[in-house]
C-alpha cells in the first residue's frame, strides 16, 4: 500500500538552529499539506500545495518558517531559528483530490524537540 | 473561521461496549466530515469520512451520523476491540481548509 513518507522521524535541536524536514507524498497526489500537531491537540494547517503551488499559507509563520514544492513532488518545510515553542510533530499529508480537501492521507510525522 | 468542538476528550469501554464521539462545528457551508484514527507514534489513519448530502453511512463496525440542521457529527463504534484503543479526531471542511477537532482518547479494555 503507498504511503507518505516524512524523514527524519525525530528531531532534537537546540533554540536558534536550523531545522528541515522532508516529505515525499503518495505517487500522483497533486495536493500535499504540512500540518503541525501540538501533544493533545488536533493537526493544524500550515501550509497548503497544489502541484508545485502555494493554496494556502496564512497560518505558516513566515518570518522563520518556509516550504516548498519545486517540481511538484516533494516537498521541505524548514524552521529558521527553531524556538522553543516549535517542539511539535510535523505531519505531511497528500491528497488525489484538488480542490476538496478530502481523503488526506498522513505521514508518520517528524516530532520535533526544540531544547 | 470554523469551530470544531469534540466530546469526551476521553473515553473507557470495555471490550464489546459501543462507543460513541460527538463533534459540532460552527459553519453551516461544511460539507464533509471525516474522521481519523490516530495510534501511538503515527499519523491521523481516515476511518470513515461522510458528506452533508448523506445523514448516515457505515463500514463494519463504524458507523457515522450527521445532523446539519443541528451542526453535530458522531462516530458509532460497536463490539469495540483492544485495538480500537487511539486517538479519535473528528474534522470539518470549513473555508476551503480542514479543520480538526480536539480528539477523544478511546481506552477499551479486556
Amino acid at each position: 500500500e503507498a504511503e507518505v513518507a516524512q524523514s527524519p522521524r525525530y528531531k532534537i535541536t537546540e533554540k536558534s538552529q536550523a531545522v528541515a524536514f522532508w516529505c515525499d507524498p503518495i505517487s500522483g497526489h497533486a495536493t500535499l499539506y504540512w500540518y503541525r500537531q501540538i501533544l493533545g491537540q488536533g493537526p493544524e494547517l500550515l501550509v497548503q500545495f497544489q502541484d508545485e503551488s502555494v493554496v494556502d499559507d496564512s497560518q505558516l509563520p513566515k518570518d522563520r518558517f518556509s516550504a516548498e514544492r519545486l517540481k511538484g513532488v516533494d516537498s521541505t518545510l524548514k524552521i529558521q531559528p527553531a524556538e522553543l515553542g516549535d517542539s511539535a510533530m510535523y505531519l505531511c499529508a497528500s491528497s488525489a483530490d484538488r480542490a476538496t480537501n478530502e481523503k488526506l492521507f498522513f505521514g508518520s510525522g517528524t516530532q520535533l524537540s526544540v531544547l | 473561521g470554523e469551530n470544531v468542538e469534540q466530546h469526551p476528550s476521553t473515553l473507557s469501554v470495555q471490550e464489546g461496549d459501543s462507543a460513541v464521539i460527538k463533534c459540532t462545528y460552527s459553519d453551516s457551508a461544511s460539507n464533509y466530515f471525516p474522521w481519523y484514527k490516530q495510534e501511538l507514534g503515527k499519523g491521523p489513519q481516515l476511518i470513515i469520512d461522510i458528506r452533508s448530502n448523506v445523514g448516515e453511512k457505515k463500514d463494519q463496525r463504524i458507523a457515522v451520523t450527521l445532523n446539519k440542521t443541528a451542526k453535530h457529527f458522531s462516530l458509532h463504534i460497536t463490539e469495540t476491540q483492544p485495538e480500537d484503543s487511539a486517538v479519535y479526531f473528528c474534522a470539518v471542511t470549513g473555508f476551503q481548509k480542514l479543520v480538526f477537532g480536539t480528539g477523544t482518547r478511546l481506552l477499551v479494555s479486556p
